[in-house]
């Protein structure tokens, strides 16, 4: 069976600086992984996506993940953290259906 | 429209009564899940649809939630002698049937049950 950590259920970041969302997950098979993001009032979309292929995938709105085989890990990252990232944020693993972490509240500081 | 739609968007009921869910899948899209979303909990997986296959039950948390989709397409989530812990958003989403596609959701049904 497939699971997601993500640890830290409230983030605060500072706007301007990094924002780095943490992820581990464990599967038996080679994992699909997924970071999803939920603004206020609003349903989930797709942030990004690991399949096959570069490890380091580029999603939206500046948003970046590299999958780790080595560390289970699938950390998502912005280097700059604008007023606008306030959200909900969640990892996903999927080989059949999909797990998710119990997500990051992220509020960003002026 | 293009995406995924459910209604209703809010439901209020009483402990003890039924409640149904809907959702309409994007069209084309062979795979439906649905998801409860809790406060502190998460998003728990519930149901999946994937065509004619018989679908995976395996989330739903009790035998008073079922699902049935018609016709591969609209789904109906049901809840039966509702209680104060279902209350939460139920998230519908859908794909291709790729298992690596990119589920996408709907807005989602808050369920309140007093």
């Amino acid at each position: 069976a497939q699971s997601v950590t993500q640890l830290g259920s409230h983030v605060s970041v500072s706007e301007g600086a990094l924002v780095l969302l943490r992820c581990n997950y464990s599967s038996s098979v080679p994992p699909y992984l997924f970071w999803y993001v939920q603004y206020p009032n609003q349903g989930l979309q797709l942030l990004l996506k690991y399949t096959t292929g570069a490890t380091l995938v580029k999603g939206i709105n500046g948003f970046e993940a590299e999958f780790k085989k080595s560390e289970t890990s699938f950390h998502l990252t912005k280097p700059s953290a604008h007023m606008s990232d306030a959200a909900e944020y969640f990892c996903a693993v999927r080989n059949n259906r999909l797990a998710f972490g119990k997500g990051n509240q992220v509020v960003v500081i002026p | 429209g293009a995406g995924v739609s459910q209604s209703p968007s809010n439901k209020v009921t009483e402990k003890g009564k039924d409640v149904e869910l809907r959702c309409d899948p994007i069209s084309g899209h062979t795979a439906l899940y649905w998801y409860r979303q809790s406060l502190g909990q998460g998003l728990e997986f519930l149901i999946y649809f994937q065509g004619n296959s018989a679908p995976d039950k395996s989330g739903l948390p009790s035998d008073r939630f079922s699902a049935e989709r018609t016709g591969g397409s609209v789904s109906t989530l049901t809840i039966q002698r509702t209680q104060q812990e279902d209350s939460a958003v139920y998230l519908c989403a859908s794909s291709l049937a790729e298992i690596i596609e990119t589920q996408y959701f709907g807005p989602g049904t808050r369920l309140l049950v007093l």
